[in-house]
């Protein structure tokens, strides 16, 4: 079974709105990371935000994670047609030593 | 640096059968994971290999196994396929073990099982 679950499943918005997607997982963790993946191609890492961080920042990126609540949030600022991909959240568990990927939410921006 | 290259890209095989698939990582990377993407269960765990020796093992039957050798490059092997193996295969690298590092994906092999 999948550590994370990504919501929504899916998303359409319209080129520079705002992209919001949330990840809600199970057990403690040591760090948790956002990938994005085009439609055919591998998994492409974004960014990696550790269990004592609470934001962090890349580019258009934004993620903040709550582990009180045991959630994380990716926000896409100002989206581009490019954006258009599947992105994933996956957990390091402190548990375990393998990333655990959840179902992944499906963006799609409009031109 | 080259990023990870798996080979071949597409596969067709039929029920019965077996197959390997090849990864080749980022050169200096010394970890390589396997996962499989389907659309019904997602990106699964199959096993990670950090210097020749499998580290971690997903739920996977052992029909599937790999290997890695000593340049980091790491095959995968499925024997007796069955129809529920089509799927799209990935390799990951990273330079230490574990998931305390990015992962750097390769753009898969994708399988199909006729």
């Amino acid at each position: 079974s999948q550590q994370g679950e990504e919501d929504p499943q899916a998303l359409s918005i319209q080129e520079g709105e705002n992209a919001t997607m949330n990840c809600s997982y199970k057990t403690s963790i040591n760090n948790l990371q956002w990938y994005r993946q085009n439609s055919g191609r591998g998994l492409v890492h974004l960014i990696l935000i550790r269990s004592n961080e609470r934001e962090k920042h890349s580019g258009r990126l934004r993620v903040t994670l709550d582990t009180s609540k045991k959630s994380s949030s990716l926000l896409i600022t100002a989206s581009r047609a490019a954006d258009t991909a599947s992105y994933f959240c996956a957990t390091d568990p402190t548990s375990g030593s393998r990333l655990t990927f959840g179902e992944g939410t499906q963006l799609t921006v409009n031109p | 640096k080259a990023g990870v290259t798996q080979t071949p890209r597409y596969l067709i095989k039929t029920r019965g059968q077996q197959v390997t698939l090849s990864c080749s990582p980022i050169s200096g990377h010394r970890s390589v994971s396997w996962y499989q993407q389907t659309p019904g269960q997602g990106l699964q765990f199959l096993f990670e290999y950090f210097s020749e020796t499998q580290r971690n093992k997903g739920n996977f039957p052992g029909r599937f196994s790999g290997r890695q050798f000593s340049n980091s490059r790491s095959e995968m092997n499925v024997s007796t396929l069955e129809l529920g193996d089509s799927a799209l295969y990935l390799c990951a690298s990273s330079p230490g073990q574990g998931a305390v590092q990015p992962q750097h994906f390769g753009d898969g092999t994708r399988l199909s099982i006729l």
